[in-house]
């Protein structure tokens, strides 16, 4: 079974300041990882994933993640915070191929807020 | 443009009263899922597809049911909607293979009085 838990319900930063919100997962298998984010009143969307290829990954926007197995972490970055980062953040974790009742895994959300 | 369509994006209805929200994808994915997203819960799935006229529970799937007729639509059903299925509800699609990830639609809110 997999699971995935997001360390911050809430994580504040000030513009221009790095973001890192933090991402626990568990499972049996090489799992793949995603973070999609949503912003108000929107739906999901993919800002990277990790699927055993290179450890870090970049995605859109300046977020990168790490892929770290000792740790079962796979934190999200952004070195400078802009004021349209402001949304939920997911953490999702998935076992090998196939979608199923064990897809996809989300963890539970971080809200990200960016001060002025 | 490729994407997941949802309809309605807003729904308020009585208990008891049948409903149905309407899911269309157009990039021919095999693979669909219904998800619902409760404060503090994240997302949870319902149901989902592997391919037309295959569908399977989720974690959550009492109270609502599915169908798979055609590849490009997955309507999500309620047929005797209780205040407890008052959420936000989202369709995903995706090639079958997780690793290439999910496209969402924009949601429908339902509230159920």
């Amino acid at each position: 079974a997999q699971s995935v838990t997001q360390l911050d319900s809430h994580v504040s930063v000030s513009e221009g300041t790095p973001v890192l919100l933090r991402c626990n997962y568990s499972s049996s298998y090489s799992p793949s990882l995603f973070w999609y984010v949503q912003h108000p009143n929107k739906g999901l969307q993919l800002l990277l994933k990790y699927t055993s290829a290179a450890t870090l990954v970049k995605g859109i926007n300046g977020f990168e993640a790490e892929f770290k197995k000792s740790e079962t972490s796979f934190h999200l970055t952004k070195p400078s915070a802009h004021m349209s980062d402001a949304a939920e953040y997911f953490c999702v974790v998935s076992e090998g191929e196939g979608g199923g009742a064990d897809g996809l895994t989300f963890g539970k959300g971080t809200h990200l807020i960016i001060q002025p | 443009e490729a994407q997941v369509t949802q309809n309605p994006r807003y729904l308020i209805t009585v208990t008891g009263k049948k409903l149905t929200v309407t899911c269309s994808q157009n990039m021919n994915h095999e693979y669909m899922s219904w998800y619902r997203q409760d404060p503090g819960l994240g997302l949870r799935q319902i149901y989902y597809s592997m391919n037309v006229e295959v569908t399977d529970k989720g974690d959550v799937p009492e109270g609502y049911k599915v169908s798979r007729k055609e590849k490009r639509n997955f309507p999500l059903i309620l047929e005797s909607p209780s205040p407890n299925q008052t959420s936000l509800y989202f369709c995903a699609s995706s090639w079958t293979g997780t690793a290439y990830g999910y496209t969402f639609g924009s949601g429908t809110r339902l509230t159920v009085v």
